[in-house]
């Protein structure tokens, strides 16, 4: 079954300091893998997808389908990057998400 | 980039009820999909809202439960139906290619006492 793993519900960090938030995934087919992202009062939005293999606002993820994962990672965490965070895989025409991650930036 | 609106923002129902929950798209898209979004859970495919024919509903969602309207191409609604206190949730419409960017409305934040 298709299925998508956020291990840690609450990530904490200083301001400065690299950020991984991990995402681990089960799928049989070829994945497509997605992170979104919801600022506090704001909509769910796309924040990136690994066909694209771009870095927005500094992130960047890639998918490692030996270890079936697709961690999101930033060399050095603002506040402004506070949110929760969600990975999600395609499968057909669907989405699965993961549970989703809290990042706090402290400073 | 699509803009969502969905009505009402939240509301507070009595056990047994229904509400209906709308979905209004700037533009025409051809894919609009359901989600809930339990209280400390992700968010779960509820069905795939079609123009013209009738949903398509995820394992553990039933027509009869989520009706789901679709007339057009920028407009869906979802009705929950004889609400309980475990359909407290937030319902989350989107619109887009599941391959592309799917945009997401703002939500509607259910208590049902």
């Amino acid at each position: 079954a298709q299925r998508v793993t956020q291990p840690e519900k609450l990530l904490s960090v200083f301001k400065g300091a690299p950020v991984e938030l991990k995402c681990n995934y089960s799928y049989s087919g070829s994945p497509e893998l997605f992170w979104y992202v919801q600022y506090s009062r704001q909509r769910l939005q796309l924040l990136l997808r690994h066909i694209s293999r771009e870095s927005i606002k500094g992130f960047t993820a890639d998918l490692n389908k030996g270890e079936t994962s697709f961690h999101l990672k930033k060399p050095f965490a603002q506040e402004e990057d506070s949110a929760m965070y969600y990975c999600a895989l395609r499968y057909g025409n669907k989405l699965v998400f993961g549970a989703g991650t809290i990042l706090r930036v402290k400073s | 980039s699509a803009v969502i609106s969905q009505k009402p923002s939240r509301d507070i129902c009595q056990r047994g009820t229904s509400l209906t929950i709308q979905c209004q798209v700037d533009s025409q898209v051809t894919m609009m999909f359901w989600y809930r979004q339990q209280p400390g859970q992700s968010l779960t495919l509820i069905a795939t809202a079609n123009q013209g024919s009738e949903a398509t509903y995820e394992s553990g969602f039933v027509i009869d439960k989520f009706p789901i309207s679709r007339p057009n191409l920028t407009f869906s609604t979802l009705t929950v139906s004889n609400m309980s206190p475990e359909d407290s949730s937030i319902y989350l419409c989107s619109v887009g290619q599941i391959t592309d960017t799917q945009y997401f409305g703002p939500g509607t934040r259910l208590t049902v006492l």
